[in-house]
């Protein structure tokens, strides 16, 4: 299976800072990666799929680039609302694999 | 608007089984990429199994032999029937619809999740 590797695991910062999340992959997963942001006893919500894609609805504060096996999510203006855990997920093979996480909390 | 509601958790014995479903809302189950994601007490996301439109399912190593994800085209829901239950499979259990584009889809929406624990 193809490995997901997020870091940091945990972020602290502060309202209005720009924060980013890598996300890497053990093998190549061209651009068919999403980004989720789950909230404290809530499902997650995609943010951002096919890498850069932003899902209707979403924030254009957030964005996401890359493609292969290194990808970020940038924030460039943090909200009180954006404290939350994000995951990257590939979706390249049937095997979906998720990231650790990324804990962003607020400073 | 598009609605998933999990149902059919619940405290079960290691070695059980339970059977898992979510009603959809504004869609057709039969026609649409289903997925299965659960997420362990304080811990990440993991897949469990899909079953695409045309009728083709894939599970994680973790539960193949022991799941079965399927779909009840009369009553427009999405099942997972665990058998064998272990004490690793306790979890919040997801399901969801996934968006398909470029030959990808992605989980685009989400059901609010059911409890499964499996302990004596």
């Amino acid at each position: 299976d193809i490995q997901l590797t997020q870091s940091p695991s945990f972020l602290s910062a502060s309202v209005g800072d720009r924060v980013t999340i890598t996300c890497r992959a053990s093998q190549g997963v061209s651009s068919y990666l999403a980004w989720y942001q789950q909230k404290p006893g809530k499902a997650p919500k995609l943010l951002i799929y096919a890498a850069s894609t932003l899902q209707s609805g979403v924030p254009s504060r957030f964005s996401g680039s890359g493609s292969g096996t290194e990808f970020t999510l940038t924030i460039s203006s943090l909200q009180p609302e954006d404290f939350a855990t994000y995951y990257c997920q590939q979706v390249n093979s049937y095997a979906i694999t998720f990231g650790q996480g990324t804990r962003l909390e607020i400073k | 608007e598009v609605q998933l509601a999990e149902s059919g958790g619940g405290l079960i014995q290691p070695g059980g089984s339970l059977r898992l479903s979510c009603t959809a809302s504004a869609f057709t189950v039969s026609t649409n990429y289903m997925t299965w994601v659960r997420q362990s007490p304080g811990k990440g996301l993991e897949w469990v199994s899909t079953i695409y439109s045309g009728g083709n399912t894939y599970y994680a190593d973790s539960v193949k032999g022991r799941f079965t994800i399927s779909r009840d085209n009369s009553k427009n829901t999405l099942s997972l029937q665990m058998n064998s239950l272990r004490a690793e499979d306790t979890a919040i259990y997801y399901c969801t619809r996934g968006y398909c584009t470029d030959g990808s889809c992605y989980s685009a929406y989400w059901g609010q999740g059911t409890q499964v624990t499996v302990s004596s």
